[in-house]
């Protein structure tokens, strides 16, 4: 079974300026999450997502922040304009059913705002 | 309000010593799981157990043993005979079911351990 699958591995980007990430979850998987992860801290949730629709978006910074998960697959997260406090790691996780299956997570994208 | 507190930040043991990596969780929920990742120096999460509210038995898989004590709202985890290949950030996760809305999990702090040869 192919894992979740993300990309890019590494982003370094000046502040104010904009970037996208991508997470291909494993088929199948109705739900997908994003988690932020900065550095010395556990994954926080950003963003849930049910097929295509959003669960749960409470701790998503919305003014810079956004994403989407369209047809209920891939999801993109997009940041508009970075800024520094921004640099983390950004978690793709995706799950059949929540905890009763477990939660399967990507490798990550390392976000770097210079 | 649903909380897990990993109270060690850092742990520094030898090889071959145990070591044991303190849980301790919140939550209003009555059906509840906690799960334990390793996060290597490589980022990315690796999933080492997953237990729910129901079953307090303790597990052991090879070098790797659990002890979940709802009395005392922990999930220790312990490692005997630890190995270099060991070192990584260890989490503790709480599967926040309140409200039926979400499955999401929230993470503790991590504990990071560095096993010395």
């Amino acid at each position: 079974e192919a894992g979740v699958a993300q990309s890019p591995r590494y982003k370094i980007i000046e502040k104010r300026q904009s970037v996208a990430f991508w997470c291909n979850p494993i088929s199948g998987h109705a739900t997908l999450y994003w988690y932020q992860q900065i550095l010395g801290q556990g994954p926080k949730l950003l963003i849930q997502f049910q097929n295509n629709g959003v669960v749960d978006d409470s701790q998503l910074p919305k003014d810079r922040f956004s994403a989407e998960r369209l047809k209920g697959v891939d999801s993109t997260l997009k940041i508009q304009p970075a800024k520094l406090e921004d640099s983390a790691v950004y978690l793709c996780a995706s799950s059949l059913q929540g905890a009763v299956y477990g939660y399967t997570f990507g490798s990550g994208t390392r976000l770097t705002v210079v | 309000a649903q909380k897990v507190t990993q109270a060690q930040t850092e742990i520094s043991v030898v090889e071959k010593e145990d070591v044991t990596l303190d849980c301790v969780y919140e939550t209003r929920d009555t059906t509840y799981y906690l799960f334990w990742y390793k996060q290597p120096p490589s980022g990315e999460l690796v999933f080492l157990i997953r237990r729910n509210s129901f079953d307090e038995q303790n597990e052991i898989s090879g070098r790797y043993s659990w002890n979940f004590q709802k009395s005392t709202s922990s999930f220790n985890f312990t490692i005997t005979a630890s190995q270099v290949v060991d070192s990584a950030v260890y989490f503790c996760a709480l599967n926040d079911l309140y409200g039926g809305a979400t499955n999401k999990l929230i993470f503790g702090t991590g504990t990071l351990l560095a096993v010395q040869p």
